[in-house]
C-alpha cells in the first residue's frame, strides 16, 4: 500500500499565530513531497516541492518566509504557516511520491484544513 | 493561458449515462497524464495514468493525443457513486515529479 497521513485534520486558530501541519509517509519513503493549497471551488495550486534533507523549492508567488518547509526525514514534512491571517485560511494537501524504478507515483494525505479567525 | 484547462461543468447526467471529459495543456514537453477524482472535502485520488496507446479501467477510458495536447476521460454506464470532480493532471516536467492540475469538473450522477 501507500498510505500518506496529515496531521491535524483541521485546526482553527487566531490571527497572527502560526500553525504546524505534517505530513507522512506511513509505509513507504518519500524522498520528494509536494504542498498544495486549495481554496473552494478551485483546483490544487502547488506551493512548494520538498526535498529530504535539502531546502523547498517554491512556486511563484508564494512565500517562502511565511510558509516554512522542513523535511527532517524521508517520511516526514512540515509546512509551518507563520503569522497566519484569514486569507490564509484554505485546504492544505500534501503528497508524497512513491518510485519504483523509472516508474512512479503521487499519494495525496487527507488534507488539513485551515481556519484562521 | 492555463497550464491544464478543463471545463469546469456541472455536467448532470441520468444513471447509466456516457459522459466524457476533456482536457487540454499548454506544455508540449509534457511527461505523465493523470486522471484523479475528489470528492467534497477530500484528498484527490489517482483514477488512472494515461498512456500514449489510450487505456481502459473498468468502465473508464482514457485517452492522450499528443499532437493536439489533449486528454480524455469516457465514463461509460455512470453510476451515482461516480458523482465528483475530476482532475486532469500533467507531470510537465522531466527529472520532477511535480504535477499541474486542471481546475477539474464537476460530475454530478441523477437517480
Amino acid at each position: 500500500g501507500a498510505v500518506v497521513s496529515q496531521h491535524p485534520s483541521w485546526v482553527i486558530c487566531k490571527s497572527g499565530t502560526s500553525v504546524k501541519i505534517e505530513c507522512r509517509s506511513l509505509d513507504f519513503q518519500a524522498t520528494t513531497m509536494f504542498w498544495y493549497r486549495q481554496f473552494p471551488k478551485q483546483s490544487l495550486m502547488l506551493m512548494a516541492t520538498s526535498n529530504e534533507g535539502s531546502k523547498a523549492t517554491y512556486e511563484q508567488g508564494v512565500e517562502k518566509d511565511k510558509f516554512l518547509i522542513n523535511h527532517a526525514s524521508l517520511t516526514l514534512s512540515t509546512l509551518t504557516v507563520t503569522s497566519a491571517h484569514p486569507e490564509d485560511s484554505s485546504f492544505y494537501i500534501c503528497s508524497a511520491t512513491k518510485t519504483s524504478g523509472s516508474f512512479y507515483e503521487q499519494y495525496f494525505g487527507p488534507g488539513t484544513r485551515l481556519t484562521v479567525t | 493561458r492555463k497550464e491544464v484547462e478543463q471545463d469546469p461543468g456541472p455536467f448532470n447526467v441520468p444513471e447509466g449515462a456516457t459522459v466524457a471529459f476533456n482536457c487540454t495543456y499548454s506544455n508540449s514537453a509534457s511527461q505523465s497524464f493523470f486522471w484523479y477524482r475528489q470528492d467534497c472535502r477530500k484528498e484527490p485520488k489517482l483514477l488512472m495514468s494515461v498512456y500514449s496507446s489510450g487505456n481502459e479501467d473498468g468502465r473508464f477510458t482514457a485517452q492522450l493525443n499528443r499532437a493536439s495536447q489533449y486528454i480524455s476521460l469516457l465514463i461509460r454506464d455512470s453510476k451515482l457513486s461516480d458523482s465528483a470532480t475530476y482532475l486532469c493532471v500533467v507531470n510537465m516536467t522531466s527529472g520532477t515529479y511535480k504535477y499541474i492540475f486542471g481546475t477539474g469538473t464537476r460530475l454530478k450522477v441523477l437517480a
